[in-house]
């Protein structure tokens, strides 16, 4: 158990639909990372967030958008669903931004029809 | 472009048997590097890491990587699989500037035999 948790588990959208994930930190980690893993690939990089703020992104457009708060929680949010966001979304949170080792969460699974 | 290699996709092994898994990085600077395993359905757990000093780490469930800079390889080792080891399995490497994320190679899936 790392500590972290995220919620739902399972989710289906429709194409153009929005969808919000959350996410709660393991307490007194003020960093938190989201990564999306399509079947059969690695985790790919989307974005951090440290004390609140966008910290980092990696190729994912802007649709894909995402809050912290202060008590450890954190959502990432997804407009204009399309079909290849089907995928599992995972979140990483740690100690500090300049800390190395992420701690990931069980994931979301979102299927996009 | 920093990066990592998983050249095996599946890995088959009977129980009992040893286990090499097999990792390459590219980057320019010291990596600071993980194996993660990922059983079906589930988040990701921490197997092991390197950063620096003894380039052999050791990590839970009896597993073992050893880091070679010369070969750019960081490969997973288990002396006697047991059949709860199969899963999949991901190396990474730290990179990026403040946000210091992780790039994780494709994975390579095990199945272990009875």
């Amino acid at each position: 158990e790392t500590g972290v948790t995220q919620s739902p588990t399972h989710l289906i959208k429709t194409r153009g639909q929005q969808v919000t994930l959350r996410c709660s930190s393991q307490s007194g980690h003020n960093t938190v990372s989201w990564y999306q893993q399509a079947l059969g690939q690695g985790p790919q990089f989307i974005f951090q967030y440290y004390r609140e703020e966008e910290n980092g992104r990696g190729n994912f457009p802007p649709r894909f958008s995402g809050l912290q708060f202060p008590n450890y929680s954190s959502e990432l949010n997804v407009n204009a669903l399309e079909l290849d966001d089907s995928a599992l979304y995972l979140c990483a949170s740690k100690r500090d931004r300049g800390q190395e080792t992420q701690y990931f969460g069980p994931g979301t699974r979102l299927l996009v029809l | 472009a920093q990066s990592v290699t998983q050249p095996d996709i599946h890995i088959t092994v009977s129980e009992g048997a040893s286990l090499e898994l097999r990792c390459n990085y590219s980057y320019g600077a010291t990596p600071y590097l993980f194996w993660y395993v990922q059983s079906p359905g589930q988040g990701l757990q921490l197997l092991l890491k390197y950063f620096s000093g003894d380039t052999l780490v050791q990590g839970i469930k009896g597993f073992e990587a050893e880091f070679k800079r010369s070969q750019s390889s960081f490969n997973l080792r288990k002396p006697s699989v047991h059949w709860s080891d199969a899963a999949e399995y991901f190396c990474a490497v730290v990179t990026g500037g403040s946000a210091r994320q992780l790039t994780f190679g494709s994975g390579t899936q095990l199945t272990v035999l009875p």
